[in-house]
Order: structure tokens, then C-alpha cells, then sequence
């Protein structure tokens, strides 16, 4: 089954670090751009970062750009998002998704993992 | 901040036609393309419309979408009770170097 499983989410104090992790299964991962979008509670969509192909060229929305740190390991069929500096704003449902036409959409998404930036 | 503007909601009654805005820039919709995506609350968005007007695989024909300089439209003929959900446009910003979605459009079946 084509899916993303999105792992790692959790409560964590500001100014805190989190590694989110996604599994990627059923397709050939290192055939496409991976990115996160998060959500915050109430609130619309919003792009986080993505990675190419062989994880040489990554985008990052302003507000993480210098926190938020996107990889991928093609061995293993994951994709990660590294949050250091978090702040309350952070706080989001992050999804996992697949790239369609390069970076310029997506076409699969995961269940999301919810992070939770608070003391 | 969301580059690309929806209306907040729009409504009709089963078996309407209701029509959703996206409003952009040169630097988004007037130079690339425009994608749709609908999102049931509580659930993962879904893949709804690529490249301006095309339908994925499973997407009724009652969802089309058009798109004309830097302003896009969703269209959703024949509602249904299951169409109740978010709508979000997107697309990819040359200025931004990043994605950018609308502020989403709640449809209300009535």
C-alpha cells in the first residue's frame, strides 16, 4: 500500500528541539520531492520545506528557515524534519507529503503528528 | 500570511453549483501552475486538481477548475453532503522561492 506514516510529534517546552520522522512505503521514494506542511489548530495549510530528489536541494519557509533543518535517507525510505529554537507559534499538525510535478504540489499525505510547543 | 486569497466560506444547496476564488501575483499564479486541494475536517488534505484543470485519478467530474492571469476558480457542480469540507489553493511562488496556499474556503452544504 502506497502510504507516509509520520512519527515523533509530542509536547515540548519553547525554545526546545523535536526530530519528526516519516516512513515512506508502497513507491519508489527516491523518485520524488519530499516536504512537510503543518497546520495549526483552527487554522489553514501552511508549507514548511521540502527536499529534492537526492536531498542536495532543499526550500524553506521564512519563519523556520535557520530552525528547521529537512533530510532524508533514501536507504531507509524516511524523511525528517529536525526543530530546534521552537516557539509557540510552532504548534501544528505537520504532515508528511509527497512531491507531484517536482516541488510544485502533492499527492500523498500522511495522518500527520501533532506538536505541541508550550510550558 | 497566506499570498493567495479565498473567500472565507461559500454555500448551496444539494445539486448547486458553488464557486470558490483564488486570488494571487505574477509571482504565483500568473507564472505557475495552480492546484486545488480539499480537506474533510479531522482528516489529511486530498490531492484535488493539478496544473490549472486537471483531475487525478478517483476526482469526480463535478469538481473542474479554470485559471486566468493571476486569478484561479474552483467549481463544484452538482453539490453533494460530502463536499462539505475546506478547499485550499496553491501554487508555487517564484518571489518566495517557496509553496504557498490560499486561506482556504469552507463549503457549506445547506
Amino acid at each position: 500500500e502506497v502510504q507516509l506514516a509520520e512519527s515523533g510529534g509530542g509536547l515540548v517546552q519553547p525554545g526546545g528541539s523535536l526530530r519528526l520522522s516519516c516512513a515512506a512505503s508502497g513507491f519508489t521514494f527516491t523518485t520524488y520531492w519530499m516536504s512537510w506542511v503543518r497546520q495549526a489548530p483552527g487554522q489553514g495549510l501552511e508549507w514548511v520545506a521540502n527536499v529534492n530528489e537526492d536531498g542536495g536541494e532543499r526550500y524553506y519557509v521564512d519563519s523556520v528557515r535557520g530552525r528547521f533543518t529537512i533530510s532524508r535517507d533514501n536507504a531507509k525510505n524516511a524523511l525528517y524534519l529536525q526543530m530546534n529554537s521552537l516557539r509557540a507559534e510552532d504548534t501544528a499538525v505537520f504532515y508528511c507529503v509527497r512531491g507531484f510535478d517536482g516541488k510544485y504540489a502533492f499527492d500523498l499525505w500522511g495522518q500527520g503528528t501533532m506538536v505541541t510547543v508550550s510550558s | 500570511q497566506s499570498v493567495l486569497t479565498q473567500p472565507p466560506s461559500a454555500s448551496g444547496t444539494p445539486g448547486q453549483t458553488v464557486t470558490i476564488s483564488c486570488s494571487g501575483s505574477s509571482s504565483n499564479i500568473g507564472s505557475n501552475y495552480i492546484y486545488w486541494y480539499q480537506q474533510i475536517p479531522g482528516t489529511a488534505p486530498k490531492f484535488l486538481i493539478y496544473r490549472n484543470n486537471q483531475r487525478p485519478l478517483g476526482v469526480p467530474d463535478r469538481f473542474s477548475a479554470s485559471k486566468s492571469g493571476t486569478s484561479a476558480s474552483l467549481a463544484i457542480s452538482g453539490l453533494r453532503s460530502e463536499d462539505e469540507a475546506d478547499y485550499y489553493c496553491a501554487a508555487w511562488d517564484d518571489s518566495l522561492s517557496g509553496y504557498v496556499f490560499g486561506t482556504g474556503t469552507r463549503v457549506i452544504v445547506l
